[in-house]
């Protein structure tokens, strides 16, 4: 079936520096989004992105659907230390099944 | 408002007992609603899946199963609990005016013991 690659796997960086993630797969996806899930808790959606090329961002992050439909990055921009957490990437496949397609997450710690 | 609740939060529940864990949504009728699983912190695993009332699809041979009694309501269960049906379950659904994404519900800690 189709699965999204999610990477990196785990990050831990330095309160204040910049944090990239990405998301790709080999069939193309028709939406794209972003969830943040904090310890104990269920994810929440941060960002969706709905046509190829798609630059969006909330506050600190920004996420872009890829050119080629079948990727994804989010950055955050000045991290702090409430950004620890989860950020999984998500999307709808072309193939319309009705089911989002998780990636499998990548883990962030912020040092102070 | 259009919200979702999940409950208990946490459970511990010796092997070989039964398990029912509920959500219901409220403000829609109709919606979408999934089961996930997750495991060690970690990665989302779509258990079940329904359209509608007593519609309900699996996606992996599993010891547990789903029911949709009331088009507002979803639930999991098992008959006897494994070791390893220990994780963390969430439900989600599509609120209107969301577009694609998917609500999480504030998921369900479930130790098998």
């Amino acid at each position: 079936g189709q699965q999204l690659n999610q990477s990196p796997q785990s990050m831990f960086i330095q309160e204040g520096e910049d944090v990239s993630m990405n998301c790709t797969s080999s069939s193309i996806f028709n939406t794209w989004l972003w969830y943040k899930q904090d310890p104990g808790e269920g994810p929440v959606l941060l960002i969706a992105l709905y046509k190829a090329g798609e630059l969006t961002s909330n506050g600190r992050l920004t996420a872009q659907f890829g050119i080629t439909r079948k990727d994804s990055f989010l950055n955050i921009s000045a991290s702090i230390p409430s950004d620890v957490g989860i950020y999984f990437c998500a999307g709808h496949p072309s193939s319309n099944t009705g089911k989002l397609i998780f990636g499998q997450g990548t883990t962030l710690q912020v040092k102070p | 408002s259009q919200t979702i609740h999940q409950w208990p939060a946490t459970l511990v529940q010796p092997v070989g007992s039964p398990l029912s864990l509920e959500c219901t949504v409220e403000g829609t009728s109709n919606p979408n609603l999934y089961w996930y699983r997750q495991a060690a912190g970690r990665g989302l695993q779509l258990l079940f899946y329904s359209v509608g009332i007593g519609q309900i699809s699996s996606e992996v041979p599993q010891n547990l199963s789903a029911s949709r009694p009331q088009d507002r309501q979803f639930i999991l269960s098992s008959k006897k609990l494994l070791l390893s049906d220990s994780g963390f379950y969430l439900c989600a659904w599509i609120p209107m005016g969301q577009g694609s994404g998917y609500t999480f519900g504030s998921g369900t800690r479930l130790t098998v013991v």
